[in-house]
């Protein structure tokens, strides 16, 4: 299993940056596709998710409106598009494969496979 | 500030025992199940342990954890300074909706 993300982006503030994350090894339309980001020295944050099967999606609200992950199945390429960048939004994003489910009401989200990181700079 | 509270950094020496907890509420590490993740400097974060205390495989079974009311532990045993690495542990929220990771804690080997 590989999850392979492009390469890194330098953009304005106020533009728009897109992120690729090509899985190979497993049956791409079987797992969850999530993306989290980590600003510079910090911890892990969570963006949201995207169903490659079915196209469903779930999003962190501070991202709602500003956030859009798609995929492209036959290439087995997940996109995560974040818009209007702020110097905040300064960070390394991972997509990350995600075995998800609910038993007996206690939910599991197991993040087990990891893309390399692309790292994205917003600076005017 | 997280919703799921770790202590910013544990240490002990080579050979040792080391534990690091992550504290939450019944909406998230109560009624969930608790993964955790080891990252590297500079590298992608690693699954360690997932559904409380299991190890997928090719983990050590140096790593181990667990879980009890709305705290998560994570244990290593035989400290090497290949662990020297931050330690994260995650899980669904269901109030917030979202999945949440701990702070972070930095792990540093004596």
């Amino acid at each position: 299993v590989q999850l392979v993300q492009s390469g890194a982006e330098v953009k304005k503030p106020g533009a728009s940056v897109r992120v690729s994350c090509q899985g190979s090894g497993y049956m791409f339309i079987s797992y969850y596709v999530h993306w989290v980001r980590q600003a510079p020295g910090q911890g892990l944050e969570w963006m949201g998710w995207m169903n490659p099967n079915t196209g469903a999606t779930k999003f962190a609200r501070e991202f709602e409106g500003r956030v859009t992950m798609t995929t492209d199945t036959s290439i087995r390429t997940a996109f995560m598009d974040l818009s209007r960048l702020t110097s905040g939004d300064t960070a390394v994003y991972y997509c990350a494969r995600v075995e998800q489910g609910c038993l007996g009401g206690f939910c599991y989200y197991n993040f087990d496979y990891w893309g390399q990181g692309t790292l994205v700079t917003v600076s005017s | 500030q997280s919703v799921l509270t770790q202590p910013p950094s544990v240490s002990a020496a080579p050979g040792q025992r080391v534990t690091i907890s992550c504290s939450g509420s019944s909406s998230n590490i109560g009624n969930n199940y608790v993964s955790w993740y080891q990252q590297l400097p500079g590298s992608a974060p690693k699954l360690l342990i997932y559904d409380n205390d299991r190890r997928p495989s090719g983990i050590p079974d140096r790593f181990s954890g667990s879980k009890s009311g709305t705290s998560a532990t994570l244990g290593i045993t035989g400290l090497q300074s290949a662990d020297e690495a931050e330690y994260y542990c995650a899980t669904w929220d269901r109030s917030l909706s979202v999945v949440i990771f701990g702070g972070g804690t930095k792990l540093i080997v004596l």
